[in-house]
């Protein structure tokens, strides 16, 4: 069993639509990475969070590091938010990614 | 400027071969790593480096070397390649080292999608 988990592993959505993907890991962390890995392979980095929320444009993330848990919202989302997102937790310096959520948007 | 500049983007090999992926960052940050992502879009980490130091080697078969010349720079080279080795390697770099418990904010490279026959 990974030691990182999300939820939903696929995702099709309308335009429009309000996004959550879920992440839960099964080892105490103190941060947690949030990716994004366009279709055409990159990869780029979200969020680094430790506590609490950040926001950046149409992207929110979320962390509770008690409840091990951190979720990934997207208002109003875009086709171009199409991708799949990647939550990742240390311990320290070793990098454990989830297996994954793949987001499409219709238009 | 590219931030982390990976080469070759693509790398076509037989089995056997011995091949190498060069990795370049302009961020001026402490730590470096190369990860793996197989055919199921998994990422794991391989290898970590902090200042030109070993920090993590994470269960790669010694055929997997990476040699960092100068905090700048992170190649790796896969000896005797074989059909599993087929994957995207991503290197990625980050401003904190090692020891303060925190990664920091990661930035990955373009990948390098080696396929091997």
């Amino acid at each position: 069993k990974n030691e990182v988990e999300q939820s939903p592993q696929n995702l099709t959505a309308q335009e429009g639509e309000f996004i959550t993907i879920n992440c839960s890991y099964s080892v105490g962390i103190s941060a947690l990475h949030w990716l994004q890995q366009h279709p055409g392979g990159g990869i780029v980095s979200l969020f680094m969070l430790s506590s609490g929320k950040k926001k950046h444009g149409r992207l929110i993330a979320t962390i509770n590091i008690q409840e091990k848990h951190s979720s990934l919202h997207i208002t109003a989302s875009h086709p171009r938010d199409s991708a799949v997102y990647i939550c990742a937790g240390p311990p320290g310096e070793k990098l454990t990614f989830g297996t994954g959520t793949r987001l499409t948007i219709i238009p | 400027d590219t931030a982390v500049s990976q080469t070759p983007k693509y790398l076509v090999t037989q089995m056997g071969n011995d091949k190498s992926i060069k990795c370049e960052q302009n961020l001026g940050h402490d730590t470096m790593y190369w990860y793996k992502q197989d055919s199921k879009k998994f990422l794991k980490i391989m290898f970590s480096y902090n200042n030109k130091e070993l920090i993590i080697n994470e269960t790669v078969p010694n055929r997997f070397s990476p040699k960092s010349p100068d905090k700048a720079h992170l190649n790796l080279h896969i000896n005797s390649l074989e059909l599993g080795d087929s994957a995207v390697y991503f290197c990625a770099s980050s401003p904190q080292g090692h020891g303060t418990g925190l990664t920091g904010e990661l930035f990955f490279g373009e990948g390098s999608r080696l396929t091997v026959l």
